[in-house]
């Protein structure tokens, strides 16, 4: 089974709209990571979130993890067609671990 | 800025074929990584190394070598290129540590098909 599940799978906004895109495990996430993947190119790292609570924004976009570190969020406002792509979260579910991949999202904005 | 840059953006290669993926780095990151990424599977975990001439299978290791001789430099190796094996290939490295304090740095990817 995914270890790291995000929601939805695929989402697609109108240009100006918020939106939020969700990276969920049943294991504490050590290490949280949020990249973005244009299509057919390499990721590009965003964000890095460690501790629970933490909260960090680039741009108009805010990750966030939750308390229990099971869960983070990233929330883009505004959306702009530039915001289009695959969001990926990663982890690593122990402290001496590699960082495993969620199965990305997959965001259109529509002008 | 972290810079990891793959040889080739697209390669057409035939069965049986041996394949060589070039991934170098230039900030002198400890590990670095290949994986594959193919629709419906995500990102898969192939090979990685935390140091030179060091290596340790990922995931999916089959059909698969490495070859890291030097820091900057992280060689993936098809020994018998299959049609199974034509995917999204993407290196990456990070600082050092595990992946509880350390982001991975991607390069471009390389699409490979094999015929």
């Amino acid at each position: 089974s995914q270890e790291l599940e995000q929601s939805p799978q695929s989402l697609i906004v109108q240009e100006g709209k918020n939106l939020t895109i969700n990276c969920t495990s049943s294991k504490t996430l050590y290490g949280l990571y949020w990249y973005k993947q244009k299509y057919g190119e390499g990721l590009i790292f965003l964000m890095m979130l460690q501790k629970g609570g933490e909260e960090k924004s680039h741009e108009k976009i805010t990750a966030k993890l939750d308390e229990k570190k099971q869960q983070s969020s990233l929330h883009i406002t505004a959306s702009q067609p530039s915001h289009a792509g695959i969001y990926l979260c990663g982890a690593a579910l122990n402290r001496d671990d590699k960082i495993i991949f969620g199965k990305g999202t997959r965001l259109h904005i529509l002008p | 800025d972290v810079k990891v840059t793959q040889s080739s953006r697209y390669l057409v290669k035939r069965t049986g074929e041996k394949v060589f993926l070039e991934c170098v780095q230039d900030m002198d990151h400890e590990n670095m990584f290949w994986y594959r990424q193919d629709p419906g599977l995500g990102l898969r975990l192939i090979y990685f190394s935390y140091d030179v001439k060091m290596k340790e299978k990922g995931d999916i290791p089959e059909g698969y070598s490495v070859s890291r001789e030097k820091k900057e430099r992280f060689s993936l190796i098809l020994e018998s290129a299959s049609t199974n094996q034509t995917s999204m290939y993407l290196c990456a490295s990070s600082l050092w540590g595990t992946g509880y304090n350390s982001p991975l740095h991607f390069g471009n990817g390389t699409r490979l098909t094999v015929t």
